[in-house]
């Protein structure tokens, strides 16, 4: 499978600043990432589709002002929570599509647990 | 688009039993069902996964089942381990897509 790495792994901050979370595919070339927000016992919700030198497509209800999305090269995407409030605490995970010939399968990055004062 | 219902949301067995989870979704396009497991504040990890050409996989403990026609999938646990304890996620990909829609999640325990 692939390698999936985020950084932080966990943050705290006050309310009205930004976080800005990195994720890193470490063993190959990512086209597609994929950001998700997990609130404690529930599922995995998808925010947004990272996409390699282009605009990040976002789920509906999701604000693209507020989660800005980046994916300026093929092994980094960042996803900056901005002017941050305590609704916006919660697990962030992110994750690549690996595929090979006509399939393809996603690998979970460590999450970040972000918590906002 | 894509619902995903998952049951049940809790289950609990006895070490050694077998646990079954369920899994419906509405789009029949969809191509791709995959399950996860969950350990508290981790990852969740691939565990086994079914394309829609294909009725049952099994890999040593771990089985999955898809009926195409009633727009289910399951997940089989034979031999449960308290190991296993975990949140446990299925997931379906539409197709033509790279999305994934997760079910709600079923918290399983397995009583030494």
């Amino acid at each position: 499978g692939a390698v999936v790495s985020q950084h932080p792994s966990w943050v705290i901050c006050k309310s009205g600043t930004s976080v800005k979370i990195e994720c890193r595919s470490l063993d190959f070339q990512a086209t597609t990432m994929f950001w998700y927000r997990q609130f404690p016992k529930q599922s995995l919700m998808l925010m947004a589709t990272s996409n390699e030198g282009s605009k990040a497509t976002y789920e509906q209800g999701v604000e693209k002002d507020k989660f800005l999305i980046n994916h300026a090269s093929l092994t980094l995407s960042t996803l900056t929570v901005t002017s941050a409030h305590p609704e916006d605490s919660s697990f962030y995970i992110c994750s690549v599509s690996l595929s090979r010939g006509s399939t393809d399968t996603q690998y979970f990055g460590p999450g970040t647990r972000l918590t906002v004062l | 688009g894509e619902n995903v219902e998952q049951h049940p949301s809790t289950l609990s067995v006895q070490e050694g039993d077998s646990a079954v989870i369920k899994c419906t979704y509405s789009d029949s396009a969809s191509n791709y069902f995959p399950w996860y497991k969950q350990e508290l504040g981790k990852r969740p990890q691939l565990i086994i996964d079914i394309r829609s050409n294909v009725g049952e996989k099994k890999d040593q403990r771990i089985a999955v089942t898809l009926n195409k026609t009633a727009k289910h999938f399951s997940l089989h646990i034979t031999e449960t381990q308290p190991e296993d304890s975990a949140v446990y996620f299925c997931a379906v990909r539409g197709l033509g897509t790279y999305k994934y829609i997760f079910g709600t999640g079923t918290r399983l325990k397995v009583l030494a």
